[in-house]
């Protein structure tokens, strides 16, 4: 089936460490996306991507590292400078053809400090 | 960017059609609203979306007014599992990014 998988479904930080989110799409979309979402709030967007090798900073980017390198992965790295990572982590992908191609999720990363 | 206005909470007799409200007074000509849902702990799951024209699919109608100042979303007959947050959205075309707020919780009682 087609769709968005997201890896691993829970993760655990040390302090000072670096993790990294994995995001895969069979869909042959354009442009991913990742979300951050904290208990009972909407999704914010940290970083996104519209080709290989391009992405964009969100509105909440820091402390944060992401890459394109191939069109249907888009890893998310929480590094040791985001201070509050724990939350839970959405990525999302989307068809450039046409100007109102919805979204599709994934089904989340929640990452925890130990 | 656009911003969108629902209320915190509704509830909806199993069976009965559930109508979710939302407000975007400052939307631009060319600025589509999307619905979506989430379940506790799932990604947000796409129903409908539209430009200024009604919409219905198999989930969903989505009714938009014709200042397109407001729309609302009619799940037709709700049954328990449509018990979920919902998020209207308008969205930022250039880029494609959704702005989300903070959602209707539905709840569908028996």
């Amino acid at each position: 089936d087609g769709g968005i998988t997201q890896s691993p479904k829970y993760l655990f930080r040390k302090e000072g460490q670096n993790v990294t989110l994995s995001c895969e799409q069979n869909l042959n979309h354009d442009a991913m996306y990742w979300y951050r979402q904290d208990p009972g709030q909407g999704l914010r967007l940290i970083y996104y991507s519209q080709i290989v090798n391009d992405f964009q900073k969100g509105d909440i980017a820091e402390g944060y590292s992401v890459s394109r390198e191939k069109k249907e992965s888009f890893p998310l790295t929480v590094t040791s400078a985001q201070k509050n990572p724990t939350a839970f982590y959405l990525c999302a992908s989307m068809s450039l053809t046409g100007e109102d191609q919805p979204q599709h999720f994934g089904d989340g990363t929640r990452l925890s400090i130990l | 960017d656009a911003k969108t206005t629902q209320p915190t909470s509704m509830d909806c007799a199993e069976g009965r059609a559930a109508n979710l409200p939302c407000n975007h007074s400052t939307i631009s000509g060319n600025e589509y609203v999307y619905w979506y849902r989430q379940i506790h702990s799932q990604g947000p799951q796409y129903i409908i979306h539209g430009l200024k024209n009604n919409e219905t699919n198999e989930m969903a109608s989505l009714i938009i007014t014709e200042d397109r100042k407001s729309s609302t979303l009619i799940l037709p007959h709700a049954t328990l599992r449509d018990t979920a947050v919902y998020y209207c959205i308008v969205r930022v075309t250039s880029a494609g990014k959704l702005i989300f707020g903070q959602g209707t919780e539905l709840s569908v009682k028996p």
